[in-house]
């Protein structure tokens, strides 16, 4: 079946570094969606993608969808101690597929 | 404007009882997805329901464990005979319309509900 892949599945980070967490799927994707889950909390939807090639920003955070829409990045530059949490990926071919998920820890 | 509202927040049950989540999506919002959690896990797509309709339950397994949105009420995720494999938190999102290929809805996510099997 389909599946979508994220990796690292743990970063640790000294406040300030630059993280970059990857998404990739078996299968060709209408769109994406990333969202972010704090510790103990749920998720929270950040952004969608759906062109091919597409960039978009969100102040210290930059996120792209690959030219064949297979896979996707997310970037926080200077990270800080409030980015602290998981980023997952969903993909979309029918029901939305999430990764398992990249969890961030920023010592400050 | 309230978000997604799911009760209880933390469950727990004995093995071999049932557990009984509710979920109330946002207003205006007709579409709803449960989700299973494990820890240090990802989201698990598990049923997708409309109102009065179950659309999609392939992430559902077969026993045990049904759903069911009425006209009037919230969703409820039901699972019988509550096993210890079952213990995680289970998510409820919705969406103003069909999330499906080419939508462009995200899904606003409950504060999930944590299951405990003793």
């Amino acid at each position: 079946g389909q599946q979508v892949m994220q990796i690292p599945q743990y970063q640790h980070v000294q406040e300030g570094e630059d993280f970059t967490t990857y998404c990739n799927s078996s299968t060709t994707l209408s769109n994406i969606q990333w969202y972010k889950q704090r510790p103990g909390g749920h998720p929270v939807f950040l952004i969608q993608l759906v062109k091919s090639g597409e960039v978009k920003k969100q102040k210290r955070l930059t996120f792209q969808f690959g030219e064949a829409k297979k896979n996707s990045s997310l970037h926080i530059t200077a990270t800080q101690t409030t980015d602290v949490g998981t980023y997952f990926c969903a993909g979309r071919a029918g029901n939305l597929i999430f990764g398992k998920g990249t969890k961030l820890s920023v010592k400050p | 404007n309230a978000g997604v509202m799911q009760n209880p927040r933390h469950l727990v049950r004995r093995r071999g009882q049932e557990a009984r989540l509710r979920c109330s999506p946002m207003k205006g919002h007709s579409h709803v997805y449960w989700y299973r959690q494990l820890p240090e896990e990802g989201l698990k797509f598990m049923v997708y329901l409309q109102k009065e309709n179950i659309i999609d339950e392939s992430g559902m397994p077969k026993e045990r464990f049904s759903a069911e949105f009425p006209k009037e009420g919230p969703s409820i995720l039901r699972i019988q005979q509550v096993v210890r494999g079952d213990s995680a938190a289970y998510f409820c999102a919705s969406s103003p319309l069909a999330v499906g290929s080419g939508s462009l809805y995200e899904q606003y996510f409950g504060p999930g509900t944590r299951l405990t099997v003793t």
